[in-house]
């Protein structure tokens, strides 16, 4: 079946560091891809997203990788601050127009 | 905030019980898409209302079923539910149908099954 995956469940830094999060994605025909932020009783919010046709997008103080060779997803934050401590997922919209999110990664910055 | 609300915030319900979740979508969207979110998994597509037609349905049973309203709100209806079906109940509403537009999500529904 098709699946989103991301590389690591948690990841801790420092803050002030920049934070690189990972995602995997099995379908090469997907050919949009969103990042979201999901802080602890609230639902998912639109970070940034990035289509096949681009490697790389930036917004602020995020930016996206995208490599299609591999597929492979990256988010990067920087100047990471405590505010951004949340579950990240990564999405793709797949060849049958579905939204399939990943497990997520957590991320917790230590001041 | 993104202007989608979801009612209730938290439900408690027992196996074999119906229930009926609502959102309303930001100003302006025509599109709401439901999500199931299990505790620590990602959310997973359940189904898309666009302009008061389903839009696209994941892999759920028919007893997970949708309306949507000329207003756009829309309703998540689960019969003879079961005690996997306790997950956080996310709505998310966008100005297209599909999912190349923006999605907002609301806070969700949290429900037990019992």
């Amino acid at each position: 079946g098709e699946s989103v995956g991301l590389h690591l469940p948690t990841l801790s830094v420092q803050e002030g560091d920049n934070s690189i999060i990972n995602c995997a994605y099995s379908n090469s025909a997907s050919d949009y891809f969103i990042w979201y932020k999901q802080e602890s009783g609230k639902g998912p919010q639109f970070i940034i997203d990035i289509r096949s046709n681009m490697d790389k997008r930036q917004g602020q103080r995020v930016t996206v990788l995208l490599n299609k060779t591999v597929k492979h997803l990256s988010l990067q934050i920087a100047a990471t601050q405590p505010g951004d401590s949340a579950v990240y997922f990564c999405a793709e919209v797949n060849q049958g127009g579905k939204l399939i999110f990943g497990q997520g990664t957590e991320l917790s910055v230590k001041p | 905030e993104t202007g989608v609300t979801q009612s209730p915030t938290h439900l408690i319900k027992t196996r074999g019980q119906q229930v009926t979740l609502r959102c309303s979508s930001q100003s302006g969207h025509n599109t709401v898409s439901w999500y199931q979110q299990a505790l620590g998994q990602g959310p997973q597509f359940i189904f898309q209302y666009y302009r008061e037609e389903e839009n696209g349905r994941g892999n759920f049973p028919p007893r997970f079923s949708g309306l949507q309203f000329p207003n756009y709100s829309s309703e998540l209806n689960v019969n003879a539910l079961e005690l996997d079906d306790s997950a956080l109940y996310l709505c998310a509403s966008s100005a297209g149908g599909g999912f190349q537009e923006t999605q907002y999500f609301g806070p969700g529904t949290r429900l037990l099954v019992l």
